[in-house]
């Protein structure tokens, strides 16, 4: 399953609400995942099963999306969001990963 | 709380096999799936295969034919070997839980720190 996001790139202000958007091959229901990744650092979830919020994840974080199409929402962004968002599908082996989008600041 | 450790040869020789790994504390390895995950230097996650304590393995079809998991209970650790490396297999490699709620509903969490592997003569 081909996991696409757009954009690739995004500039942004702290402040600003951003949208990402993942689509997927074929139909996986609700099983899509969320991560942040920091520069030289692992991923770290968010989002798990399209919508669930991970603990510990703050709340300006949101997911949405069914069958083919994703959002992640980050309502007012903070410094420390800067970062790399990968969306990742579980419906089906070889899980696969979006290419990623990269949140830099405006 | 869970922590996962990566460690192995920094550098591998082409055409050897790399080997890794992956140190779980704070959690026991007999209850979850365990998975590997790559990624070249400014590219993006590539996922490797999983690997649950009972043996049971899914491998990545793209290199399926070079890598084998395994678990050591005893130790609390699993390994990833992959064979016939090239440059191409040059990364930073991660190792991560599974959770997991149903079928096809899971995702991972903890993630290990990383290792960087590079494959050089």
């Amino acid at each position: 399953i081909q996991m696409t996001q757009s954009p690739s790139s995004l500039s942004a202000s702290v402040g600003d609400r951003v949208t990402i958007i993942c689509r997927a091959s074929q139909s996986i229901t609700k099983y899509l995942n969320w991560y942040q990744q920091r520069p030289g650092k692992a991923p770290k979830l968010l989002i798990y099963s399209a919508s669930s919020q991970q603990s510990g994840v703050p709340s300006r974080f949101s997911g949405s999306g069914s069958g083919t199409d994703f959002t992640l929402t980050i309502s007012s962004l903070q410094p420390e969001d800067f970062a790399t968002y990968y969306c990742q599908q579980s419906y089906s082996t070889p899980y696969t990963f979006g290419q990623g989008t990269k949140l830099e600041i405006k | 709380q869970v922590e996962l450790q990566e460690s192995g040869p920094g550098l591998v020789k082409p055409s050897e096999t790399l080997s890794l790994t992956c140190t779980v504390s704070g959690d026991s390895i007999s209850t979850y799936y365990w998975t590997s995950i790559r990624q070249p230097a400014g590219k993006g996650l590539e996922w490797i295969g999983r690997i649950h304590a009972s043996g049971s393995t899914s491998y990545n079809p793209s290199l399926k034919s070079r890598v084998t998991m395994s678990v050591d209970t005893s130790k609390n650790q699993f390994s990833l070997k992959l064979s016939s490396v090239t440059a191409a297999d040059t990364a930073v490699y991660y190792c991560a839980r599974v959770q997991t709620e149903g079928l096809g509903e899971n995702w991972f969490d903890p993630w290990g720190q990383g290792t960087l592997v590079t494959v050089s003569s």
